[in-house]
């Protein structure tokens, strides 16, 4: 069964500091994999969309890296803003169709001043 | 505002009321997804429609549950006899098909059913 798993499940960090969430996938076959933020009561907006040739691509202050090998990717926030608040969702295509999207359950951030 | 709306923003219901949620889509995308997403979860797939035609259903998708996209526009999803279960947040997102296939989410709809 695919499936993707995030950690950790909740980070609390202090304004400015980075942070490094992680996701796991054994989703097969791979089509690319993204990374949402999604603000409390809102949809989740994409941050950045990964294949499987690409090992790193950043937005602003969010770089993603993908390890296709050991099937892992991580998301890193640098110089985190009260903004940063909250839950970011890695999904993983495995092509063919709206099934073969794998949602996380999502890394649940929260910036404190 | 070109992105994707969903309205009514909130919706209170009584157990064993049918509520009517619609979606507008980006205008020039074909694909139109439904997803329900509750507290702490990602979201679950529904059902997706290409224009007008629905062409995958998840079993999350009880008989209660119906969805149209009449002209391939706008789309509704209907609960009917809602459950305190079908309490959550639905999410409506569209994309253009192509080889990346990123989808735009709407801000949702959150149900409370009590």
């Amino acid at each position: 069964k695919n499936q993707v798993e995030q950690s950790p499940q909740s980070l609390i960090i202090l304004e400015g500091k980075n942070c490094t969430l992680q996701c796991n996938y054994t989703v097969s076959p791979f089509s690319n994999l993204r990374w949402y933020k999604q603000d409390t009561g809102r949809g989740p907006v994409s941050l950045t969309i990964m294949t499987f040739s690409e090992n790193t691509k950043s937005n602003g202050r969010y770089t993603a890296t993908l390890d296709a090998d050991t099937k892992q990717s991580s998301l890193h926030i640098t110089a985190s803003q009260l903004s940063d608040s909250a839950s970011y969702i890695c999904v993983v295509n495995s092509g063919g169709g709206a099934d073969g999207l794998t949602f996380g359950k999502g890394t649940h951030l929260i910036i404190q001043p | 505002d070109t992105g994707v709306s969903q309205n009514p923003r909130h919706k209170i219901t009584k157990r064993g009321q049918n509520v009517t949620f619609r979606c507008d889509p980006i205008s020039e995308h074909n694909r139109l997804y439904w997803y329900r997403q509750t507290l702490g979860q990602g979201p679950e797939f529904l059902t997706y429609f290409q224009n007008e035609a629905q062409l995958e259903k998840s079993r999350l998708l009880s008989d209660r549950f119906s969805a149209e996209r009449p002209k391939g526009s706008f789309s509704t999803l209907e609960i009917q006899r809602t459950e305190q279960g079908d309490s959550a947040m639905y999410l409506c997102a569209s994309s253009l098909w192509d080889s990346q296939e990123t989808q735009y989410f709407g801000p949702g709809t959150r149900l409370l059913v009590l």
